[in-house]
């Protein structure tokens, strides 16, 4: 039974926001969302993480249900830099990733 | 700051040699990570060590595969002896052993065996 589920890929056309979702099915209340991203031929790299409020930084915002059994990434205005694969986690699953969800970016 | 170190970057071997996979954490932290990334099943978490114990290692696909912890600044990864399912792209990460635990990941090691 995953422990996180996401769609396999999404597209997204240039300067448009995105929304990335993901299910967090077995998550317990003192475990925190993580999201990461990688690159093409590149190691994942921390993007953001939250525990019940939501959250921003530079890079995206985070919005977590209020049941805590979901959680959004947006990115506000996508750029070709953004075309990536993007993981959901959680400290409670002992950071299972899975295979993500690919992110195409349309110019 | 240097981030995860982690060598070989790319590794040719022959089924049935041994391979031995290198990682240096990010010092500071004691929290210590090993993925191994195909494209059929993604980003596996195969072993993680919290101040250099292994804590979880039932993502470790066979007794061919052992990891060590000899102190906090480097681990290792063997596979013995290696099979053409092995090939995969093996990470790195480490982390703080706090409730946030952002991991860090190494640039991999790609692994192909012929």
């Amino acid at each position: 039974d995953a422990k996180t589920t996401q769609p396999n890929s999404m597209e997204s056309n240039e300067e448009e926001p995105v929304h990335l979702p993901c299910n967090h099915s077995t998550i317990s209340g003192t475990d925190y969302i993580h999201w990461y991203r990688q690159l093409p031929s590149q190691g994942p790299e921390y993007v953001i993480h939250g525990l019940t409020s939501n959250v921003n930084n530079r890079m995206a915002s985070l919005a977590i249900a209020e049941d805590r059994k979901s959680s959004t990434l947006i990115l506000h205005r996508a750029t070709l830099r953004d075309a990536a694969v993007y993981y959901c986690t959680d400290t409670g699953n002992q950071f299972y990733f899975g295979t993500g969800t690919s992110l195409t970016v349309i110019p | 700051d240097a981030g995860v170190i982690q060598s070989p970057r790319h590794e040719v071997t022959e089924m049935g040699q041994e391979v031995t996979l290198r990682c240096k954490p990010i010092s500071g932290h004691n929290s210590l990570f090993w993925y191994r990334q195909t494209m059929m099943r993604g980003l596996e978490l195969l072993i993680y060590f919290n101040n250099n114990v292994p804590i979880d290692d039932s993502g470790m696909p066979e007794d061919r595969f052992s990891a060590k912890m000899p102190n906090a600044s480097f681990s290792t990864l063997k596979i013995q002896p290696s099979e053409p399912r092995d090939s995969a792209v093996y990470f790195c990460a480490s982390s703080l052993a706090t409730r946030t635990g952002e991991l860090f990941f190494g640039e991999g090691s790609r692994l192909t065996v012929l």
